[in-house]
């Protein structure tokens, strides 16, 4: 029940294109949700967030959706550039508890020109 | 932006030694600390949860004896691999959370390699 599911594992997108990443969820209990962008050999950095009370927020190119009937939730890269390449990890915590953050497998972003 | 730092960013060790790595917030207080593991090509796997001025919450298959964490203060926590061994070779990462906004903040990371 503390699993967050990630899909796809790896994606390759052309530059300029659209970068999908789902994430899935079971425990209800969750109340935050972050998106991580880790470069190799970095530490992960905190791209975007959202909470459940609301169905989407963007920032700048970046967008989440999140659909709390369905218990997923998933991340656009708009206009994806080759910088945009590298691993990204969706999660979940009970943030009111300041509980642990629980990260799903990750997804490995390749931008191509 | 808040930032955490750890200390060394690689270091590499005989087996048998024992090595301290560092964790601290730079620029704000944080209770707790949280300590992951990291293998190639794979998520972090969070390894303890550390609160200042108590003991470490160690996640099931930890052992506590092997990673030994202290949270002196409230900018430094620091994990000591104990007896390391070539299977302990890994990316540490730390992180720190942020007060009432909750929001977790992490280190660069430290490249362990046991030889």
């Amino acid at each position: 029940q503390q699993q967050v599911k990630q899909s796809p594992q790896s994606l390759i997108v052309q530059k300029g294109g659209i970068s999908i990443i789902n994430c899935a969820y079971e425990n209800t209990a969750f109340d935050y949700f972050p998106w991580y962008q880790q470069f190799p050999g970095k530490g992960p950095a905190l791209l975007i967030a959202i909470r459940p009370d609301v169905s989407e927020k963007k920032e700048g190119r970046f967008t989440i959706s999140f659909n709390k009937s369905a218990k997923q939730f998933s991340l656009h890269i708009m206009d994806s550039q080759p910088g945009d390449s590298a691993t990204y990890f969706c999660a979940a915590s009970k943030r009111t508890s300041y509980d642990k953050v629980i990260f799903g497998p990750g997804t490995s972003l390749s931008v191509i020109p | 932006g808040a930032v955490v730092s750890q200390h060394p960013s690689w270091v590499i060790c005989k087996s048998g030694t024992s090595v301290k790595i560092e964790c601290r917030s730079l620029d704000f207080q944080a209770t707790t600390m949280f300590w992951y593991r990291q293998f190639p090509k794979q998520s972090l796997m969070l390894m303890a949860t550390s609160n200042e001025g108590s003991k470490a919450t160690y996640e099931q298959g930890v052992e506590k004896d092997k990673f030994l964490i202290n949270h002196a203060s409230l900018t430094l926590s620091t994990l000591t691999v104990t007896s390391a061994h070539p299977e302990d070779s890994s990316f540490y990462i730390c992180s720190a959370l942020m007060g009432l906004a909750g929001e977790q903040f992490f280190g660069p990371g430290t490249r362990l390699t046991v030889l």
